[in-house]
């Protein structure tokens, strides 16, 4: 069974710049979820997908970041304009649903620099 | 505001010895409490899950506990080897929201 895939694995952009990262989940995974781990913490839901519709952004910072998820498989994460405070791994991971005995599969996860 | 907290110290253990990680919590009640593992580079892969009216979850080397009186959870490895060094990460579930702890970085020694 293939993983969750991600791109780029590595990204460096100047301040105020803008980014796209991109998530494939694994098959028939009808949750998609994107976290932001700063180094030293543990990751922190960004948003939360069930299949297209969004189930949860609270913590998503609506000025700058959007993300969307066209037919219910591939994600995008946009960041626009980045921050220095945006510099962490942006992880992605799908279950089979949100009922929470159900397995995150996480992703290898993005790298952002942001100078 | 909801707490998660793990010792954000490593943890050094001898090769052989059980390693035990804590996760406590405030202002939450979690419906499942989960453990990751993280390795450097690379995305938490999960571990064990436990529910909120479960005391004990065992799997081979590794055994999870989950006490809502105590709002505590630990996760220990018995027998630990090398290949156990990693970060382990505590996740609580309630509502349709994840919470992550900061995690706890384990080195078994050699």
């Amino acid at each position: 069974e293939a993983g969750v895939a991600q791109s780029p694995r590595y990204k460096i952009i100047e301040k105020r710049q803008s980014v796209a990262f991109w998530c494939n989940p694994i098959s028939g995974h009808a949750t998609l979820y994107w976290y932001q781990q700063i180094l030293g913490q543990g990751p922190k839901l960004l948003i939360q997908f069930q299949n297209n519709g969004v189930v949860d952004d609270s913590q998503l910072p609506k000025d700058r970041f959007s993300a969307e998820r066209l037919k219910g498989v591939d994600s995008t994460l946009k960041i626009q304009p980045a921050k220095l405070e945006d510099s962490a791994v942006y992880l992605c991971a799908s279950s089979l649903d949100r009922i929470f005995k159900d397995t995150q599969y996480f992703g290898p996860g993005t790298r952002l620099t942001v100078l | 505001s909801q707490k998660i907290e793990q010792n954000s110290e490593a943890l050094n253990i001898q090769e052989g010895k059980t390693a035990t990680l804590t996760c406590n919590y405030t202002n939450y009640s979690p419906a499942y409490l989960q453990w990751y593992r993280q390795d450097p580079g690379r995305g938490p892969v999960f571990l064990l899950l436990i529910r909120e009216n479960e005391k004990e979850k065992r799997k081979e080397r590794l055994k999870v506990t989950f006490d809502t009186t105590l709002k505590q959870s630990l996760f220990h490895i018995t027998a630990s080897q090398p290949a156990d060094s990693a970060t382990y990460l505590c996740a609580l579930a309630g509502t349709y929201k994840y919470i992550f702890g900061t995690g706890t970085r384990l080195k078994v020694l050699a």
